[in-house]
């Protein structure tokens, strides 16, 4: 079965200690992302990579981190959380380059307080 | 710059009419199109998606959508709603990609449906 996997998928935090959300996928996808969900904001992107030693920034980078040193993972961190992170996160996984339209899968999400 | 647009924040549908939940595009060159659905507390969960030919897409849950390339619309649409259909719909568009070979996913910002039974 198509699973990606977060963790964790609650963390309450205090401002500046910093954390790492993790992200697995065993779909052996070349394609993983970040998004953050805020309320009237819809889904934005954080980073994203197209393959091993490949990110990007997406739409909101800010105070974000990532890595991808293995296709199956791709971890979140925040150096310095502050409480303009708190947010619903998911991380997501995808197969194929251009000129394919698949599709991308999505973790369970992982809610993230800093106070 | 690409954009999704889901211009109503909610919907609401009595169980067993019709129900659409509207998505407008931008994106240059041919969008690849997805609608997801979000129930509480669990991730997006793909519904269907457009990549070409019919514009008529069927999906998961009796759902379908159709793709109006002179309106730039992706509407979705179900002949009879349910009352566990009521959930956040986000529709998505993929861009055709850059030399380099990256590409983006666009969200809009959902539209939160409503069936009453």
């Amino acid at each position: 079965e198509a699973q990606v996997t977060q963790n964790p998928r609650y963390l309450i935090t205090v401002t500046g200690k910093k954390l790492t959300v993790t992200c697995s996928q065993n779909m052996n996808h070349e394609y993983m992302s970040w998004y953050r969900q805020d309320p009237g904001l819809g889904l934005r992107q954080i980073y994203y990579s197209m393959n091993v030693e490949v990110t990007d920034k997406g739409d909101v980078p800010e105070g974000y981190k990532v890595s991808r040193k293995e296709k199956r993972n791709f971890p979140l961190i925040l150096e310095s959380p502050s409480p303009n992170q708190t947010s619903l996160y998911f991380c997501a996984a995808g197969s194929g380059g251009l000129g394919s339209g698949n599709t991308i899968y999505f973790g369970e999400g992982s809610w993230l307080t800093v106070v | 710059a690409q954009s999704v647009a889901q211009p109503e924040d909610q919907v609401n549908v009595a169980e067993g009419n019709p129900l659409t939940v509207k998505c407008t595009y931008s994106v240059s060159g041919n969008p690849y199109l997805f609608w997801y659905v979000q129930y509480p507390n669990r991730g997006l969960q793909f519904l269907l998606k457009y990549i070409t030919g019919d514009n008529l897409v069927k999906g998961s849950y009796g759902f379908e959508a159709e793709f109006n390339k002179s309106q730039t619309s992706f509407h979705l649409k179900k002949p009879s709603a349910l009352v566990s259909d009521s959930a956040l719909y986000f529709c998505a568009v993929r861009d055709q990609g850059t030399t380099s070979g990256t590409y983006k996913y666009i969200f809009g910002t959902g539209t939160r449906l409503k069936v009453l039974a």
